[in-house]
């Protein structure tokens, strides 16, 4: 019963080059966010995504963002020509809907540390 | 707007003591749902205890129990006979609900929790 996975766990990259950070959501879940945690802070949402829908992107930069989870395979966060300011941990978290009580609760994959050199 | 505020930036206690971590929040929702995530030092986010609004029964779990008081918006965590392992930080979260779909997660700024033998 594999939880979220998220991969890769560390990814280190130059100013301007490419991130890009996946994540399987559990087994039978439908939805996943993506949240990020700068140093010493706590946790703040990014994108929710539906299979082939973006549903809300309050949290997501303008610029140089996008997030996709596509009908087959992981959800994709990219951050394209990434700065130094983008160094944090990205967490991606899946749930289900439960018919009983609406939403479920969200179960996080072990995040990516992104360091930009 | 939602707003948790988890006052307690940092909290030293000795093994076997008690201590209360506090969650104050703020929604506009009638319906919401409150969760308590741990997150130890190796870096990943445990799902601890979810509850909904309607639900102000205060529920414990092993050496855990959750105070919710509706009156106050509080939602506070007690951990009864500390141990070394439970050092961590400790965030509470906020969900409003959403019919038939999920909802992103406003965090508390976490609570530093550290048991020293």
């Amino acid at each position: 019963n594999a939880g979220v996975m998220q991969n890769p766990r560390h990814l280190v990259r130059r100013r301007g080059q490419e991130a890009r950070l996946r994540c399987s959501p559990m087994k039978g879940h439908s939805h996943v966010y993506w949240y990020r945690q700068l140093p010493e802070e706590g946790l703040k949402f990014m994108v929710y995504l539906q299979k082939e829908n973006i549903i809300d992107e309050s949290g997501m930069p303008k610029e140089r963002f996008s997030a996709e989870f596509p009908k087959e395979g992981p959800s994709i966060l990219r951050i394209q020509q990434v700065v130094r300011g983008d160094s944090a941990a990205y967490f991606c978290a899946s749930s289900h809907l439960d018919g009983g009580r609406g939403i479920s609760e969200q179960f996080f994959g072990p995040g990516t540390r992104l360091t930009v050199l | 707007a939602q707003k948790v505020t988890q006052a307690q930036t940092e909290i030293s206690v000795v093994e076997k003591e008690d201590v209360t971590l506090d969650c104050v929040y703020e929604t506009r929702d009638t319906t919401y749902y409150l969760f308590w995530y741990k997150q130890p030092p190796s870096g990943e986010l445990v799902f601890l205890i979810r509850r909904n609004s309607f639900d102000e029964q205060n529920e414990i779990s092993g050496r855990y129990s959750w105070n919710f008081q509706k009156s106050t918006s509080s939602f506070n965590f007690t951990i009864t006979a500390s141990q070394v392992v439970d050092s961590a930080v400790y965030f509470c979260a906020l969900s409003e609900s959403r019919v038939a779909s999920g909802s992103r997660l406003t965090f508390g700024e976490g609570t530093q929790l550290t048991v020293n033998p």
